[in-house]
Order: structure tokens, then sequence, then C-alpha cells
């Protein structure tokens, strides 16, 4: 257990369906982190906050997207209208920047879209 | 975009030897991690060697650096079965976004 905790830890939902995901990053982190995992492959980075901003969005963060980290503490992953092709584990990480750049990373969330 | 990529793909070997995965990365770099991830769970951080260090230890990890080659070697020794697991190098490059960037992995099996 590395302190982040994600909820739900599954999710199914069909196509067309918004499916929303938490994050809860280590309470000291100033920075969190989202990625994106699929099958057979390394974490794919799609955003970050430094507290409550949102510095950096990937061109894989499509305008269906949405992520949100308000007051600096828990963050919100929404996806809207889900494909199939967003089916994939979604992982959250946090880390204490400047001190450390080690990222500590949640469980993960795994979205199957029907 | 994947900036590493590790090699092999996979892995197997016998308890009690060592394992050597490999990881070649794109463009100069801050540091380099090395992740591990046991299925279908989230990554642990293992070890971070930034780009003016050559080798670093930790328990029965030794990693090395060569920024000339881009390259990186993850080596665990007397392997255990709880070794077991999804292997990832990461890159930490440009300014201070602390951004990581993964290769695909290697799958290391640890027969016992």
């Amino acid at each position: 257990d590395t302190g982040v905790s994600q909820d739900p830890r599954h999710k199914i939902t069909k196509r067309g369906q918004n499916v929303t995901f938490r994050c809860d990053p280590i309470s000291e982190h100033n920075r969190l982190y989202w990625y994106r995992q699929t099958l057979g492959q390394g974490p794919e980075f799609l955003t970050y906050f430094q507290n409550e901003a949102q510095l950096e969005k990937s061109r894989l963060l499509s305008d269906r997207f949405s992520a949100e980290r308000p007051k600096g503490s828990f963050s919100t992953l929404e996806i809207q209208r889900t494909e199939q092709g967003d089916s994939a584990m979604y992982l959250c990480a946090s880390s204490l920047v400047p001190r450390y750049n080690e990222q500590f990373f949640g469980p993960g969330t795994r979205l199957t879209v029907l | 975009s994947q900036q590493g990529e590790e090699d092999p793909q996979a892995l197997s070997i016998q308890e009690g030897e060592n394992a050597t995965m490999n990881c070649s990365y794109k463009t100069s770099i801050n540091n380099l991690q090395w992740y591990r991830q046991n299925s279908g769970r989230g990554l642990v951080h293992l070890i971070l060697i930034r780009s003016n260090e050559r080798e670093k230890h930790s328990g029965r990890l030794r990693v090395t650096l060569d920024t000339s080659k881009k390259s990186s070697s993850l080596l665990i020794t007397a392997s255990r079965a709880a070794d077991t697991a999804s292997y990832f190098c990461a890159t930490e490059s440009g300014g201070s976004n602390y951004k990581l960037t993964f290769g695909k992995g290697t799958l290391l099996t640890v027969n016992p």
C-alpha cells in the first residue's frame, strides 16, 4: 500500500455513459498525476496538477476527458460519452516536488466499456 | 508516446538466478526510474538514478546508467518467486514538470 487510493477499483459501463474516478493522494504531496495503461503497455501520461492547478494535458486527453483537483487534495477524472477505446487501467500517482522525484502510484481503476 | 524500450520483453529464470533487464531511451533525461508492477495492480517505485550518476544499489537491485548510449540496466540478484512482476523504466526529462515517460516493460517470471 503506497498511501494513494483510487475509487472505484473496477468500473464496467456501456458505451455512451459518463464515468468518474477518484484519487486520494498522499496528504502532503503537492503533485498529482493521471496515467492510462492499456494491456501490454506502460503507463501513458494524461495530465498533472500542482496543488489545485492543472498544468499540463496530454494530447491523449480528448475533450471528453476532464480532471479536477479542488483545494489541491483529491482529484477526479471524468470521461463523458465513453467509447470502447477508453477501456484501460487509469492510474493516479502523487509526489512531493522538488524534494522527491519518486511518484507513488495508486492501485488503479480498471475501466471496461461494453 | 513511449520514450523507453525495455529488453527483453519477457524473461523467465529459476529462483536464485540473477535477472538483467535493459532500457533504452531517446532524449536527454534528468533521471531514470525503475518501477515494478504486479499483475493488475499499481506501480511500486524501486530505484532512481540521476543523469550524473553511473551506478546505484538498493538491496538486491543494481542499476546502471550510460547517458552516452542512452541506456540503463536493472540487475536483480538472487531472484525470488516474489520478484515475478512487470518491470518498467521511466524517464524524467525537460524542465520542472516531473512527468514520467514509461517504456513497455519487461515481464519477469521467477520459477520456484
